[in-house]
């Protein structure tokens, strides 16, 4: 069964800063990947996705990794925001289906 | 640019009543799907549905829960009977194919 960890569970840093969220799954064979951001009581939206073809994607200041075989991705955030505190989500397309992770915290102190 | 909607945005009712979840897919979408997150909980993944039946469904979709697409643009999900349990944020997702999901905004459930 797959399984989806995101490490740290939560964050603090100062504006400014680099950062990266990880997100690890046990099952190899998967889809892709996406990455999202959840605001306190309100929807998903996705940042970035990730084909199991690809080894990173980017979008702005935002960059994501996969390693598919060890079953790691990485979210990199280039020069942090306070407009980027929020929860960062990882989940795995499990063939038609999104496994989540239960996502990293981030604060962005300014 | 086109989005997922969700309606209600909040919906109250009393434990054993009937609730329907609307959802207004992106129009050239072909998958749709429901999620719920309970408080301080992960997202879970209720079902899939493609070509007017569901494709995939998880343990917690159970007889109590079923999904219709009644016209071109809806797709519902109706809680039977709903239980205390049931209390949680249903988010409705769509999709071309198995590709990049397209989330709605959520409709919060509370169950009295």
């Amino acid at each position: 069964k797959q399984e989806v960890t995101q490490i740290p569970a939560a964050l603090s840093v100062p504006e400014g800063e680099n950062l990266v969220l990880n997100c690890s799954f046990t099952d190899s064979a998967i889809y892709n990947l996406q990455w999202f951001r959840q605001d306190p009581g309100k929807g998903l939206t996705s940042l970035l996705l990730i084909q199991s073809s690809q080894r990173e994607q980017t979008s702005g200041r935002l960059n994501a990794s996969l390693d598919k075989s060890s079953g790691r991705s990485t979210l990199y955030i280039a020069a942090s925001q306070p407009g980027d505190s929020a929860t960062y989500l990882c989940a795995v397309n499990d063939s038609y289906k999104l496994i989540f992770g239960s996502g990293t915290r981030l604060l962005v102190r300014p | 640019e086109p989005e997922v909607t969700q309606t209600p945005s909040h919906q109250v009712t009393q434990m054993g009543q009937e609730v329907i979840l609307r959802c207004v897919p992106i129009s050239n979408h072909l998958y749709f799907y429901w999620y719920r997150q309970i408080l301080g909980q992960k997202v879970e993944f209720l079902v899939s549905f493609y070509n007017n039946e569901i494709s995939e469904k998880s343990e917690i979709f159970d007889d109590q829960f079923s999904v219709e697409r009644p016209d071109g643009s809806n797709f519902t999900l109706k809680i039977r009977s709903t239980k205390l349990e049931d209390s949680a944020m249903y988010f409705c997702a769509s999709s071309v194919g198995n590709n990049e999901q397209f989330f709605g905004p959520g409709t919060r459930l509370t169950v009295l």
